[in-house]
């Protein structure tokens, strides 16, 4: 059965520092998501992204959170500048392809520890 | 941001019994909801959806009912087992946009 994978699955880095978070989606999939989940808190929306832009974007997606899909298979959230506020459960979805609406599914996240 | 709430944090059920997973919701522009469970350190996995414009809808051992006039929605698993032992987290999203709004989640133990 096809999956969101995601890589790495453990990132710790310093604060200030730039992370990239790489998903890939379900190869048929049109829609793309990134969420997030500090701990003992809820899933969070950051960001959705369609045709090759961002269609939402919640108030955390600020300027130092960017999203690309560099190729036909990678998705990738970058954080320019990390906060120690940004450690978190890191999950990727993605949905289609017939529309809008349909299921997301979620790769098995990256947990990001900000030092 | 408290639009979709679910009030029981933890929920014991005997194997073979019914789990009844319930969620709240405060927006009347959602119309379209979906049940996901979750084990540690895994992303969550989808179980059912259902749109606004239906009040049942089932797959196997699992049924999500919606009550609109209430804004609620259950989700019944019968019959219950072991391996359903996760967290369950309802999400929901509004007309006009896919982004999903989810809950605070149930841990759900199953014993035998």
């Amino acid at each position: 059965e096809p999956e969101v994978t995601q890589t790495p699955s453990h990132q710790v880095t310093q604060m200030g520092q730039e992370v990239i978070l790489r998903c890939v989606p379900i190869s048929n999939h049109l829609y793309f998501y990134w969420y997030r989940q500090i701990l003992g808190q809820k899933v969070e929306f950051l960001v959705s992204f369609y045709n090759n832009e961002i269609s939402e974007k919640s108030e955390i997606f600020d300027d130092q959170f960017s999203v690309e899909r560099p190729d036909g298979s990678n998705f990738t959230l970058k954080i320019r500048s990390t906060k120690l506020e940004d450690s978190a459960m890191y999950f990727c979805a993605s949905s289609g392809p017939s529309g809008f609406k349909e299921t997301q599914y979620f790769g098995p996240g990256t947990r990001l520890l900000v030092l | 941001d408290q639009q979709v709430k679910q009030n029981s944090p933890s929920l014991s059920v005997q194997e073979g019994r019914i789990s009844i997973l319930n969620c709240d919701y405060t927006n009347s522009m959602f119309d379209y909801f979906l049940w996901y469970k979750k084990y540690p350190a895994e992303g969550p996995t989808f179980l059912i959806s259902i749109s606004s414009i239906k009040d049942k809808n089932e797959d196997g051992r699992f049924t999500v009912f919606l009550n609109k006039s209430a804004k609620h929605l259950s989700l019944h698993i019968v019959p219950s087992q072991p391996g359903d032992s996760a967290v369950y987290f309802c999400a929901a999203s509004a007309i006009s946009t896919d982004k999903l709004i989810f809950g605070t989640g149930t841990r759900l133990q199953v014993f035998p």
